[in-house]
């Protein structure tokens, strides 16, 4: 199985921070990187898919990159909507795996 | 509007077994690849398993293999998780989600709300 791994596990900001999230693969994976954000109580909801696409309806303040097995997901500026948990997940092979997640809370 | 309910949770002593059960409207639900996902209480994404729009292909995460078993009903646009030998383990809250493709990128598009699954005696 693809093991994915994010970093930080969790991270303290404030409003108007620049958030950047990592996730490497243990091995390449290609561009078959995708990102979902969760609140709690809730279905997550995708982000981001291919690394860098923005899903319709997603802030331009996402961003997504990298390729291989390094990838990051950036938000550049953070607004309180922001503050949840975030999820890369891989869809390169069948057994599909999921990051650890990165929660982004309050300083 | 792409809608998917999950239902058929609840409290099951360990070594029993429980059927999942996932409505879904709104797509074509025959050409859509499902997954199950699930979430243990205070925990990560856990990717449970996959069935292709035919149901020919499918998937499972060592976690369950040989334990769970995934299908599809296409004439009633449902999907099914059935849970054999279960474990406390195996407690959490239980997603269906489609996958979705542009080109050869697939990602889960669309979840359910959940069902929680309590695996306890």
């Amino acid at each position: 199985d693809i093991h994915m791994t994010q970093s930080p596990s969790s991270l303290s900001a404030s409003v108007g921070d620049r958030v950047i999230i990592t996730c490497r693969a243990s091995q390449s994976i290609s561009y078959y990187l995708n990102w979902y954000q969760q609140k709690p109580g809730k279905a997550p909801n995708p982000l981001i898919y291919g690394a860098s696409t923005l899903q319709s309806g997603v802030p331009s303040r996402f961003r997504g990159s990298g390729s291989g097995t390094d990838f990051t997901l950036t938000i550049s500026s953070l607004q309180p909507d922001d503050f949840a948990t975030y999820y890369c997940q891989q869809s390169f092979s069948t057994l599909r795996t999921f990051g650890q997640g990165t929660k982004v809370e309050i300083k | 509007e792409v809608q998917l309910v999950d239902s058929g949770g609840g409290l099951v002593n360990p070594g029993g077994s429980l059927r999942l059960s996932c409505a879904a409207s709104g797509f074509t639900f025959s050409t859509s690849t499902l997954n199950w996902v699930r979430q243990a209480p205070g925990k990560g994404l856990e990717w449970v398993s996959s069935i292709s729009g035919s149901g020919s292909d499918i998937y499972y995460a060592d976690s369950v293999k040989g334990r769970f078993t995934i299908s599809r009903d296409n004439a009633k646009n449902s999907l099914f998780l059935q849970m054999n030998s279960l474990r406390v383990e195996d407690t959490a809250v239980y997603y269906c989600a489609r996958e979705w493709n542009d080109w050869s990128v697939k990602w889960l598009d669309s979840w359910g709300q959940g069902t929680l699954v309590t695996v306890s005696s």
